[in-house]
């Protein structure tokens, strides 16, 4: 079952602007973890933030947590044409048998 | 980083035929495979997770007989579909979780299954 909702569902914004991607949750995670994927493609580990963690740069991203609101944000600055993809976030519980569990993802459109 | 390949990366089978895709880890040992199925424009849903040396772990509605997966050996894992329906026609991708306690995931770039 999947874990993870982000919104907006679509995103449509001008080369330049900033990007934000919000993702919520129900149960407790071990961490949180972004990723894109291209159309048809495979995904792409952009960062992980652990439930300790509060905020987390890698960069034009930067990524925040708030576990007491169950709830994470991406942002990008200074979208490039080249960010356009589909966003997931994606949660992992405790323990060795941890598993991801992605939302059902953002499709992101930069307009060049 | 961390590599992992699969093959074939895309595949047309006739429906009542079985199909084989490989995963494998490049230059890391994975402990941990994952295998996902996504249907086009929805998210990646995990099917089963497979240790290596023992049986996979399915997810809840997944048919462990029509979803056959072998994780022989600590860089290859192996998902068989059998006896495909046009209803399995999906992006198949798997993903390796490596040894020593890291959560980091490496995503293969997915399988295109089509049966016609």
């Amino acid at each position: 079952s999947q874990q993870g909702e982000e919104d907006p569902q679509a995103l449509s914004i001008q080369e330049g602007e900033n990007a934000t991607m919000n993702c919520s949750y129900k149960t407790s995670i071990n961490n949180l973890q972004w990723y894109r994927q291209n159309s048809g493609r495979g995904l792409v580990h952009l960062i992980l933030i652990r439930s300790n963690e509060r905020e987390k740069h890698s960069g034009r991203l930067r990524v925040t947590l708030d576990t007491s609101k169950k709830s994470s944000s991406l942002l990008i600055t200074a979208s490039r044409a080249a960010d356009t993809a589909s966003y997931f976030c994606a949660t992992d519980g405790s323990g060795a048998n941890s598993k991801l569990t992605f939302g059902k993802g953002i499709t992101l459109s930069v307009r060049p | 980083g961390a590599v992992v390949s699969q093959h074939p990366s895309w595949v047309i089978c006739k429906s009542g035929t079985s199909v084989k895709i490989e995963c494998r880890s490049l230059d890391f040992q994975a402990t941990t495979m994952f295998w996902y199925r996504q249907f086009p424009k929805q998210s990646l849903m995990l099917m089963a997770t497979s240790n290596e040396g023992s049986k996979a772990t399915y997810e809840q509605g997944v048919e462990k007989d029509k979803f056959l997966i072998n994780h022989a050996s600590l860089t290859l894992s192996t998902l068989t579909v059998t006896s495909a329906h046009p209803e399995d026609s999906s992006f198949y991708i798997c993903s390796a979780r490596g040894q020593g306690g890291s959560y980091e995931q490496y995503f293969g770039p997915g399988t295109r299954l089509t049966v016609t």
